[in-house]
């Protein structure tokens, strides 16, 4: 059974710092998304990293797949408030089921 | 272009009543998920449609839910007997085969 495994969980940190999101994995799949969650929102996607070594970076924000380790980080470049989020990593299972992690709940005080 | 988009946004009901909860994925996207997602949790899979049917339906957790996609666009999730463990987001994706675009979801509150 796959199963995703974040941390932390949570995480409370000043604008300006630098701080990476782990995301374990338990078996063996060459698929990996991150998305972001807003308070009472859906879904967004971030990044989609398909093969090993991918890495894939948007403004502050920097993710990177090692299918061997079976690990995905995702790294937080001098954070702003506008990314205090809930950050969750889904691997590709079967037939594209995704399976969840619990999700990063991250907020960035000014 | 339109994204998805789920109807009703919020719905109350009283436990033991039945009902549909309908997602509009986005138009060509042959692949139609659905996922609930309760409190602090990342979503759960419930069921997955290639075009009309159900090729993965795992997820579901007893026969009280149920899914149809009859002409391979829109889909609807059918809950009976609803029970107050049913609460939650419900949460609908589609895709053409790999990233998943997700709706605003529908916020069930059984009571």
């Amino acid at each position: 059974e796959l199963k995703v495994e974040q941390n932390p969980l949570f995480l409370s940190m000043q604008e300006g710092k630098n701080y990476t999101i782990y995301c374990n994995y338990s078996t063996t799949s060459d698929r990996l998304y991150w998305y972001r969650q807003d308070p009472g929102k859906s879904l967004e996607s971030l990044f989609v990293l398909l093969s090993n070594g991918a890495v894939k970076q948007e403004g502050r924000l920097m993710a990177s797949l090692d299918t061997k380790a079976r690990l995905s980080t995702l790294h937080i470049t001098a954070a702003v408030h506008d990314l205090s989020a809930t950050y969750f990593c889904a691997v590709d299972a079967l037939n594209y089921q995704l399976i969840w992690g619990a999700g990063t709940k991250l907020i960035i005080k000014p | 272009g339109a994204g998805v988009s789920q109807t009703p946004s919020n719905k109350v009901t009283e436990k033991g009543k039945y009902v549909e909860l309908r997602c509009d994925p986005i138009s060509g996207h042959t692949a139609l998920y659905w996922y609930r997602q309760s409190l602090g949790q990342g979503p759960e899979f419930l069921i997955y449609f290639q075009g009309t049917g159900a090729a993965d339906d795992s997820g579901l957790p007893n026969d009280r839910f149920f899914a149809v996609r009859p002409e391979g666009s829109v889909s609807t999730l059918k809950i009976q007997r609803t029970e107050r463990g049913d609460s939650a987001v419900y949460l609908c994706a589609s895709s053409l085969g790999g990233e998943q675009y997700f709706g605003p979801g529908t916020r069930l509150t059984v009571t």
